[in-house]
This record gives C-alpha cells, sequence and structure tokens, in this order.
C-alpha cells in the first residue's frame, strides 16, 4: 500500500512564500502530483514530478526526492487567491490511479 | 463540452435505497476514473476504465458499488442499499490517455447525503 504525509493547515502572509511537505511510503512510484482544490470546486493539476529535482512553473515549484520519499510545493509570491487545498497524490505502480494524501489547507492573511 | 461534468450536483438519498451518478469526460479523453472524498480524509481512488480494456475496479469499497462506461464516454457509478458511510463527494476525471505522466481532469463531482 501506499501512505502519504501532508500537515493538514498552514497560515502564510500575502506577498510571502510557503513550502507545503509531502512525505510517501510506497511500494512502487510512477511519479508524484500536485493538485490545488478550492472550497467546493474540483481539483485542479499544479504539478508532475517523476525524477528528482525541482520543477518550476510559474510561481509555483514542486521538488522530488525519490530516494527520501519527499516533495514539496513552494508557492511564491502568495495572493490570496492561493488560499486552497493542497493535494499530493501518487501514481500507483501498478495501474494508473492517484492515491491522495488528506490535502494541506493553506490559508493566505492580508 | 469544455470539461468534466458530472449530475446531479447533490444528492440526498434515504438509507437502503440505490443511486446512480453520471460523469461525462472531456471529448476525446479515452481514460475515466472515479474517486470519493469523504469529510477529512483524502481523495480515494474507487475505477477506471481505459478504452475497451476491462475496467480497474480494485478501488470499489464493497459489492453494492458498481461502475459503467458506454461507448467509451459517459460512465454511470451505481451504489446499490445505500448506507451513511457512502456519504461523500464522489469526483469523476478523465485524462487524453491512460499514461503515467497524464494529467487528469477533475468534475466538480457529486454531494451525495445518505440519511
Amino acid at each position: 500500500g501506499q501512505n502519504i504525509d501532508q500537515p493538514t493547515e498552514m497560515t502564510a502572509t500575502e506577498g510571502a512564500i510557503v513550502q507545503i511537505n509531502c512525505t510517501y511510503q510506497t511500494s512502487g512510484f510512477n511519479g508524484l502530483f500536485w493538485y490545488q482544490q478550492h472550497a467546493g470546486e474540483a481539483p485542479t493539476f499544479l504539478s508532475y514530478n517523476v525524477l528528482d529535482g525541482l520543477e518550476e512553473k510559474g510561481r509555483f515549484s514542486s521538488f522530488l526526492s525519490r530516494s527520501k520519499g519527499y516533495s514539496y510545493l513552494l508557492l511564491k509570491e502568495l495572493q490570496m487567491k492561493d488560499s486552497a487545498s493542497y493535494l499530493c497524490a501518487v501514481l500507483r505502480a501498478a495501474g494508473y490511479a492517484l492515491n491522495f494524501g488528506k490535502g494541506t489547507s493553506l490559508l493566505v492573511t492580508p | 463540452g469544455a470539461g468534466v461534468s458530472q449530475s446531479p450536483s447533490n444528492k440526498v438519498t434515504e438509507k437502503g435505497k440505490d443511486v446512480e451518478l453520471r460523469c461525462d469526460p472531456i471529448s476525446g479523453h479515452t481514460a475515466l476514473y472515479w474517486y470519493r472524498q469523504s469529510l477529512g480524509q483524502g481523495l480515494e481512488f474507487l475505477i477506471y476504465f481505459q478504452g475497451n480494456s476491462a475496467p480497474d475496479k480494485s478501488g470499489l469499497p464493497s459489492d453494492r458499488f458498481s461502475a459503467e462506461r458506454t461507448g467509451g464516454s459517459v460512465s454511470t457509478l451505481t451504489i446499490q442499499r445505500t448506507q451513511q458511510e457512502d456519504s461523500a463527494v464522489y469526483l469523476c476525471a478523465s485524462s487524453k490517455r491512460l499514461a503515467v505522466n497524464n494529467e487528469q481532469f477533475f468534475g466538480p463531482g457529486t454531494r451525495l447525503t445518505v440519511l
């Protein structure tokens, strides 16, 4: 099976930088995804990592270390609209379904 | 349509009744997934379909749950003899093809409440 852990809640200030961590234990690995989910809305794709290292996409970056079973999502120049739940998901080794963590609820304050 | 659509958006039912939830994937997407999101829990995989291949049903929690995908497009998730623990948001997603790096596009979900 797979165990995916991420903090339940985080708070950060508008304009600041925040890092959301995700650790996973898995019997197989085919990549890690980050999704953003605003309250009452569908999750939307942010990033995909399968190789070690940092992937940068505008204000958002995602890092992966396969040997440590660790990823983080870095959000820069925070905006109020970034208040949302951030979901870490690991692609199962067998098949194509995603195993999700419980999500990190981020609150951006003025 | 432009995105994945699901109906109904909300469903309230009584314990023991059967319910059907519908998903319309993005046109041209061959892979379709069902997940559910319970309060305080992460998204839980239920089942996925790829073209005419046999679906992966490994996530279905019990034999009360079943799903069909007709004509490689629309899918229906059926829950028989609903229980209160079935209350959750049921999310459908689709992707262009079944591939490890393929982004899944999610629908808005159906909120199921079992009284």
